[in-house]
């Protein structure tokens, strides 16, 4: 079963503009990942955030956390048309020995 | 170095046979974790392996499907009598450090269509 649930499922923006994905999951965790998954492609990994961690920058990315909320957010600014992709959060569900993926939102930056 | 790679990269099979699923990690990666993907669906975790010891296998959906990785290296899915319901994408992923702590890399799949 999924642990995490991204919203929107699907988003359609315009080239230059940011795009913002949200994540909730259900139980404690010890970090929280975020994935890009290309069409027909394997996964790869943007960023890693730590449950002690509030937020994390990695170039156009910005990844804040609120556990209290049990909540994720990604932020792509300046979005390009090779930004077109599926994004997943994952999380170690806290026991570590499991990883579990969201549902996914589908983005597609339009030229 | 090279990435996670998995083979073959497309299998058909009829129902009812077994098929054996490889992926070869990055050299050294300590953990490895195996997932299905169905379409238009995020990875579901499948097992969990921390060197040659399967930490974990909660997520294999039923006793047709084992996993090893007897030199903690390479490691196989195996899924016997397959069934229509197993058709999907069967990823594999590494990581350097023990535990769903770190960074994950992920192999392209295996597409696996039973007919």
């Amino acid at each position: 079963s999924q642990q995490g649930e991204e919203d929107p499922q699907a988003l359609s923006i315009q080239e230059g503009e940011n795009a913002t994905m949200n994540c909730s999951y259900k139980t404690s965790i010890n970090n929280l990942q975020w994935y890009r998954q290309n069409s027909g492609r394997g996964l790869v990994h943007l960023i890693l955030i730590r449950s002690n961690e509030r937020e994390k920058h990695s170039g156009r990315l910005r990844v804040t956390l609120d556990t209290s909320k049990k909540s994720s957010s990604l932020l792509i600014t300046a979005s390009r048309a090779a930004d077109t992709a599926s994004y997943f959060c994952a999380t170690d569900a806290g026991t570590g020995n499991q990883f579990y993926f969201g549902t996914g939102t589908s983005l597609t930056v339009i030229p | 170095g090279a990435g996670v790679s998995q083979s073959p990269r497309y299998k058909v099979a009829k129902r009812g046979q077994d098929v054996a699923l490889r992926c070869d990690p990055i050299s050294g990666h300590v953990s490895l974790f195996w997932y299905q993907q169905a379409l238009g669906q995020g990875p579901e975790f499948l097992t969990y392996f921390q060197n040659e010891a399967q930490l974990d296998k909660s997520g294999l959906p039923s006793d047709r499907f084992f996993a090893e990785r007897p030199e903690g290296s390479v490691s196989t899915l195996k899924i016997q009598r397959t069934q229509q319901e197993d058709s999907a994408v069967y990823l594999c992923a590494s990581s350097w450090g023990g535990l769903a702590l770190y960074e994950q890399y992920f192999g392209p799949g295996t597409r696996l269509t039973v007919t």
